[in-house]
């Protein structure tokens, strides 16, 4: 099974308007953190966003948040006031404090902000 | 400010030789990975080592083999290159369990 799914391969955007990016996950372990990077054309793998399981209010980053619903293994990255900046591929992955090491990434979003 | 850094960043090579990529990171994690990057399939895991003398397998293993030679480098190797190793390598490596570094990528073409 699937550790992290995206179900959406790709979504436009228009300018100034938010998004929201959907990301589900599969674990048994109580214990986990869930991440939301952004790879823009160039390549480079950024950082976005952390929410752990037990934390309790969401994740919020400047113009990120995760919209982290447990019981529903969601894990959704909603982007406000979307800029050009933002057109890239995202990706949310995963890790398990029980398997310690490994992240499981989804296979990514990719995003387009329309002027 | 180097954080993670791998190389080469380009390279060809014919079906049957052999490369390693290189990987070191300034940050003294104990944790580093191997990922490679195919279109429409993610990242996926290659091979990972939790601390210096110590690697695992991860998803994708076959057809590669890794050295964490001291707690700075990750190296991986493919001893007979394929067609199919055609991908984008990332390295990474973390410490903190909220955090993970990634270097820039490595663009491996098989012909």
């Amino acid at each position: 099974a699937q550790k992290i799914t995206q179900t959406q391969p790709g979504m436009f955007v228009q300018e100034k308007e938010a998004v929201t990016l959907d990301c589900t996950y599969d674990t048994s372990d109580p214990s986990y953190g869930l991440f939301w990077y952004k790879q823009p054309s160039s390549g480079e793998m950024i950082f976005l966003i952390y929410q752990g399981s037990y934390d309790q209010q969401n994740a919020t980053e400047g113009r990120y948040s995760l919209n982290f619903q447990k019981a529903r293994k969601s894990a959704n990255l909603v982007i406000s006031a979307s800029q050009l900046g933002d057109s890239a591929m995202y990706f949310c992955a995963m890790r398990e404090l029980g398997t310690g090491n490994q992240f499981y990434f989804g296979t990514g979003t990719s995003l387009t902000v329309i002027p | 400010n180097a954080g993670v850094t791998q190389t080469p960043k380009f390279q060809v090579l014919k079906t049957g030789q052999s490369m390693t990529l290189q990987c070191a990171q300034d940050m003294n994690h104990n944790s580093m990975y191997w990922y490679r990057q195919d279109p429409g399939m993610g990242l996926r895991l290659i091979y990972y080592s939790a601390s210096e003398g110590t690697t695992d397998k991860g998803e994708v293993p076959n057809g590669y083999n890794v050295s964490r030679l001291n707690k700075r480098e990750f190296s991986l190797r493919l001893e007979s290159a394929a067609p199919s190793q055609t991908s984008v390598y990332f390295c990474a490596s973390s410490e903190e369990l909220r955090t993970i570094y990634f270097g820039e990528g490595s663009w491996l073409t098989v012909v």
